[in-house]
């Protein structure tokens, strides 16, 4: 496609269950990027991709949150036993290698944890 | 820590008027980014500014950054009520990681 692509848009969990939430980049791009954007807040860096290798995943929370990119494309975040507190939306952006560092984000997956 | 701030966090302002969003951070950097979020949705890139004295302008918006004050502006001239959404800015820190405001919602009342 030609933008960012996540799935789901919209995810509601109850605490303790374990989620998937999938980001698709723009083709061609080989830098991907997690954040976490809270309500009235700027998003939050969490972790970053250089291919397949998390190349900065200083942003993740706490074990409990992990993220593969295992061809270099499509990247998946993991949250194991959700807590309320993870309760926000969480944007996937990609950007092309030797670019300015612009970032093109995907429309987000909204979770809720019940 | 590198920290960035805007001001105002809240704006309201009558079409046709000219205002100005601030951008503050506490740390060298020489890249500085505007995007726009509308409500429900994600993150549109405006500017990129990548050195001392940058001055971008696109339609009624003009960004700025003076990295030595450590201060980038976001101008509107002569509002219309599609610019109505939340901007933010976001810095640099190190290998694309980008450090955010808390964003300027800006409402232009028709």
């Amino acid at each position: 496609g030609a933008g960012v692509s996540q799935t789901p848009s919209n995810k509601v969990t109850e605490k303790g269950k374990y989620v998937e939430l999938r980001c698709d980049p723009i083709s061609g791009h080989t830098a991907l990027y997690w954040y976490r954007q809270s309500l009235g807040q700027g998003p939050e860096f969490l972790i970053y991709f250089q291919g397949t290798g998390a190349a900065d995943d200083s942003g993740l929370p706490n074990d409990r949150f992990f993220a593969v990119r295992p061809e270099g494309s499509v990247s998946t975040l993991k949250i194991q036993r959700t807590e309320r507190g993870d309760s926000a939306v969480y944007l996937c952006a990609s950007s092309s290698q030797g670019s300015t560092g612009e970032l093109f984000f995907g429309e987000g997956s909204r979770l809720t944890v019940l | 820590e590198l920290k960035v701030e805007q001001n105002p966090l809240f704006l309201s302002m009558q079409e046709g008027k000219n205002y100005t969003i601030y951008c503050n951070y506490s740390t060298i950097s020489d890249r500085l980014y505007w995007y726009r979020q509308d409500p429900g949705k994600s993150l549109e890139s405006l500017f990129v500014l990548l050195s001392n004295g940058a001055v971008k302008q696109e339609g009624r918006l003009m960004a700025s950054l003076d990295t030595k004050a450590r201060l980038s502006t976001l101008h509107i001239t002569a509002a219309v009520h599609d610019l109505s959404a939340t901007y933010f800015c976001a810095v640099d820190k190190v290998h694309y990681q980008l450090i955010w405001g808390a964003g300027t919602k800006l409402i232009i009342k028709p």
